[in-house]
């Protein structure tokens, strides 16, 4: 199965908004309501921030949101602070019973 | 929720070896558990499922026929073994922990151990 796409790259200002996407198939994305991401920083162990598409784990701040269109996943992260330069991945289930991850976007803060 | 790798090392192409997590704070026997890697610089990869009652496995074509993952309910503990390694599997692997709703996403993450496969 092959993985997900996302940008490499995404960087934004304090206080804005930035939108990272995740494309993939309807073997993927596009067929089921098991998307998640995770937030990793550098030497760290991902975390959990989206589950199901839409859904924030207790404790994951109301700044990270979610969403679906076709076969493409969103992150957006409104109010950018400087905690939140990191990297982002997305992660689906699949038709094969399995999951697959994106290659990762490395969020900047400027 | 705390999960606890141990088992990674330097091994030679083709040789074997076995991972451990170590699960404590919830209760292990409900829940499926996940490996993912990581290979140094990369993205995350998942490699395998294993329900909470073990009945059901998946795994990544990667993966599939060489790795085995399996658990101990009764030692709260996790295990992937790997046999056949190849210099693409060097990489660091977490364990993790279902969400309570369903298998498809790793609510809780271990820190990882490093496998380093090299002649």
């Amino acid at each position: 199965h092959s993985a997900l796409t996302q940008p490499a790259s995404v960087s934004g200002s304090p206080g804005q908004s930035i939108t990272i996407s995740c494309a993939g198939s309807s073997s993927d994305i596009g067929g089921y309501n098991y998307v998640s991401w995770y937030q990793q920083y550098p030497g760290a162990a991902p975390r959990l921030i989206i589950y199901d598409f839409t859904n924030r784990p207790s404790g994951i701040s109301d700044r990270f949101s979610g969403s679906k269109s076709g076969n493409t996943a969103s992150l957006t992260i409104s109010g950018l602070q400087a905690e939140d330069e990191a990297d982002y991945h997305c992660c689906s289930y699949t038709s094969s019973s399995a999951l697959v991850f994106g290659g990762g976007t490395r969020l900047t803060v400027l | 929720v705390q999960l606890v790798e141990s088992g990674g090392g330097v091994v030679q192409p083709g040789r074997p070896l076995r991972l451990s997590c170590a699960a404590s704070g919830f209760v292990f026997s409900s829940y499926g558990m996940h490996w993912v890697r990581q290979a140094p610089g990369k993205g995350l990869e998942w490699v395998a499922v294993i329900w909470y009652d073990g009945t059901s496995k998946y795994y990544a074509d990667s993966v599939k026929g060489r790795f085995t993952i399996s658990r101990d309910n009764s030692k709260d503990t996790l295990y992937l073994q790997m046999n056949s390694l190849r210099i693409e599997d060097t990489a660091v692997y977490y364990c993790g922990r279902v969400g309570i709703r369903n298998h498809w996403h790793l609510a809780n993450w271990g820190r990882g151990t490093l496998v380093s496969v090299s002649s």
